[in-house]
C-alpha cells in the first residue's frame, strides 16, 4: 500500500510565477491536510480538505494561496505570484474517512524555492 | 493549544536509552500528548499518543505523570537510524496539528 505521494519533490520558481503542488493521499483516505514548514521552524497547519470540500482553511494566507481536492485526482495546493517568503517545505497528510481523530500520514514534502 | 517546551538537542550512543521530556504546564483536560518523528527531507511520522499514565508500543514508551504537566518519550536501545527530530504535540485530538521546533536527537556509533 503506497504511502502519501507528493510531487514534485523539489520546485524552483522565480518571483511572480505560479507554483502547483500535488498530493495523492493513501489509498482509502479521503481527508487531506496541507502544512508548511519554514526554515528552522515546525510545521504549521494550512488547510483541511475532503473530496470536493474545503473544511478548514484557517491557516491559509488570505491571498495568493488556494487548495482543492477534486472528486478525481490529487489534491492541489496552488500559490500564485510567488514571493521569496513562500520558500518552504510543504507537506501533505491524509487520514481515513472514519474521522478527524485518526492519525495523519505525511508525505515526503515538496521543497519550494523562490528565486 | 498548550505551549510545549522540549530540549533543542540531545546526543546519545547506539544501544542507549533516550528519554526526551516535554513540559506542558497549561495542558487542558481534553488535550492529548502526541509525539512525531521527522527524518531529514521527510514528513513527520506518528510515534505514540497518550492521555495519562504509560503507553507503550513497538517503537517507544510514553510516560505521563498524574498532573500531566509533562511527559517523557522513551526510545529504548537507539540505533543510528533513530537520528531525527522529535516533536511533542499537546492539544485536543483533532486534525489541526501544531508542531514546535522539536528536539534534534543525534545518535553516534
Amino acid at each position: 500500500n503506497a504511502g502519501v505521494m507528493q510531487n514534485p519533490r523539489h520546485l524552483v520558481r522565480r518571483r511572480g510565477q505560479e507554483a502547483r503542488l500535488r498530493c495523492s493521499p493513501m489509498k482509502g483516505h479521503s481527508h487531506v491536510y496541507w502544512y508548511r514548514q519554514l526554515p528552522e521552524e515546525g510545521l504549521k497547519f494550512m488547510v483541511y480538505l475532503q473530496k470536493e470540500n474545503i473544511i478548514d482553511e484557517s491557516g491559509m494566507p488570505k491571498e495568493r494561496f488556494s487548495a482543492e481536492f477534486p472528486k478525481e485526482g490529487p489534491s492541489i495546493l496552488r500559490i500564485q505570484q510567488v514571493v521569496r517568503g513562500d520558500s518552504a517545505a510543504y507537506f501533505c497528510a491524509s487520514s481515513p474517512p472514519r474521522g478527524v481523530q485518526d492519525t495523519q500520514y505525511f508525505g515526503p514534502g515538496t521543497r519550494l524555492t523562490v528565486l | 493549544l498548550a505551549k510545549t517546551t522540549q530540549p533543542i538537542s540531545m546526543d546519545s550512543y547506539e544501544g542507549q536509552e533516550v528519554n526526551i521530556t516535554c513540559s506542558h504546564n497549561n495542558i487542558a483536560t481534553n488535550d492529548y500528548i502526541t509525539w512525531y518523528q521527522q527524518f531529514p527531507s521527510q514528513g513527520p511520522r506518528f510515534i505514540i499518543q497518550g492521555y495519562k499514565t504509560k503507553v507503550t508500543n513497538e517503537v517507544a514508551s510514553l510516560f505521563i505523570p498524574a498532573d500531566r504537566k509533562s511527559s517523557t518519550l522513551s526510545l529504548p536501545r537507539v540505533s543510528l537510524s533513530d537520528t531525527a527530530v522529535y516533536y511533542c504535540l499537546v492539544g485536543p485530538n483533532d486534525y489541526k496539528l501544531s508542531f514546535g521546533a522539536g528536539t534534534t536527537v543525534t545518535v553516534r556509533a
